[in-house]
């Protein structure tokens, strides 16, 4: 089992529409949850972080955190074309930090 | 920009030789840690830098070492390389440890033939 798991997707919405990225995780003892986006030849862009359970709100970005389910996501509202790229979702447990494989967004015009 | 740079952009080495990576942290950050992303791949953890001391370190072989500077520079060694190396190598900043927003460099595209 993967200490992070994604859906690899592709995940396709249309413009406008709200995009819901999912995530899940193993250890029960991680502490600090991220979102990261990176355009294809580019490092990861850090979107969010969320240290608590409920939800967070940034702008167009919501992250959600179960810690019960070990469960993490992000919903994009209004999605726009440049916000067309992979979503990581990464994890810290203790001195390790875990990134998923990656969640391919398309948002379509 | 995250101001977090690495050098150099592009290597490309033979197998056996060793190869060292750049990376100079944001300014007022502490902690470096570093990154093997190959590719279709989301980031493989490596090892961590706090304060010059290794702070934590992922699932890679003694080959992969690490140095962090006074200024909180770092570099990363590798020595004997596998063609399997091949990857993009990404340094991140944070300040005090993992518990912190980690913000990363361009990163380094090392090619292993």
């Amino acid at each position: 089992q993967k200490e992070v798991e994604q859906n690899s997707g592709p995940l396709s919405v249309p413009e406008g529409a709200i995009a819901s990225l999912n995530c899940t995780y193993s250890d029960r003892g991680s502490q600090s949850f991220f979102w990261y986006r990176q355009y294809s030849g580019k490092s990861p862009e850090l979107i969010m972080f969320i240290y608590s359970n409920g939800d967070k709100e940034d702008g167009r970005f919501t992250a959600q955190l179960n810690k019960a389910s070990q469960y993490v996501s992000l919903l994009i509202r209004d999605s726009q074309p440049s916000d067309s790229a992979t979503y990581l979702c990464a994890v810290n447990a203790g001195n390790q930090f875990y990134f998923g494989t990656g969640t391919s967004l398309t948002v379509i015009p | 920009e995250t101001g977090v740079t690495q050098s150099p952009t592009h290597l490309i080495k033979t197998r056996g030789q060793q190869v060292t990576l750049r990376c100079s942290s944001q300014s007022g950050h502490n902690t470096v840690s570093w990154y093997q992303q190959a590719l279709g791949q989301g980031p493989q953890f490596i090892f961590q830098y706090y304060r010059e001391e290794e702070n934590g370190r992922g699932n890679f072989p003694p080959r992969f070492s690490g140095l962090q500077f006074p200024n909180y520079s770092s570099e990363l060694n590798v020595n004997a390389l596998e063609l399997d190396d091949s990857a993009l190598y990404l340094c991140a900043s944070s300040l005090n440890s993992f518990y912190n927003e980690q913000f990363f460099g361009p990163g380094t595209r090392l090619t292993v033939l």
